[in-house]
């Protein structure tokens, strides 16, 4: 199984801050990678897929890069609504999630 | 708008057996693979269930075969996943989600179903 891992598990920031996620496979997988928002009590958001494809009526201050088995995803400038838990996601082989970031109010 | 509105869940004793339903509309649901995803609480996503958009192929995560059962009814719009043996550590909230394209390909979730609850418990 392709494992998924995450850094860091929570992240403090402030309005305005750029954002820095990071996420790592246990194996190559070439660019088949998503990232998703999630909020309490809500369903994950995809943000990004294909390791830097936006999805439609994501706001472009999210970004991603990577390919392989090293990948991150990047907010620009944070906003209010940007505070969530993060999931990276898999689906070169199957399909596996990362252990979520929180990022936090500084 | 695409949409996924899900239903069944709730408290349900160990061992007994329960099936979730998910009602997809906005989109042609018969084109399209879906998946299921369950999240503990407090915990990560864990994915649960695929099956192809005409339903014959399906596939489990090692740790859930046997168990689980997905299925759909393209005639009614409409996912479906069957849990017996309920045991107290598949509680949590099971998301319905359906793949990014319609194509062989790899995809991406990209729309989700709000989510249901099942708490297995006596």
């Amino acid at each position: 199984d392709i494992q998924m891992t995450q850094s860091p598990s929570t992240l403090s920031a402030s309005v305005g801050d750029r954002v820095t996620i990071t996420c790592r496979a246990s194996q190559n997988i070439a660019s088949w990678l998503a990232w998703y928002q999630q909020k309490p009590g809500k369903a994950p958001k995809l943000l990004i897929y294909k390791a830097s494809s936006l999805e439609s009526g994501v706001p472009s201050r999210f970004s991603g890069s990577g390919s392989g088995t090293e990948f991150t995803l990047t907010i620009s400038s944070l906003q209010p609504d940007d505070f969530a838990t993060y999931f990276c996601q898999q689906y070169s082989t199957w399909w596996t999630f990362g252990l979520g970031t929180k990022v936090e109010i500084k | 708008q695409v949409q996924l509105l899900q239903s069944g869940g709730g408290v349900v004793q160990p061992g007994r057996s329960l099936r979730l339903s998910c009602a997809a509309s906005g989109f042609t649901f018969n084109t399209f693979g879906m998946h299921w995803v369950r999240q503990a609480p407090g915990k990560g996503l864990e994915w649960v269930a695929f099956i192809s958009y005409h339903g014959s192929e399906t596939y489990y995560p090692d740790s859930l075969k046997g168990r689980f059962t997905v299925s759909r009814d393209n005639s009614k719009n409409t996912l479906y996943l069957q849990v017996n043996s309920l045991r107290p550590d598949d509680t949590a909230v099971y998301y319905c989600a359906k793949k990014g394209v319609s194509l062989a390909a790899p995809a991406a979730f990209d729309i989700w179903g709000q989510g249901t609850e099942v708490t297995v418990s006596s």
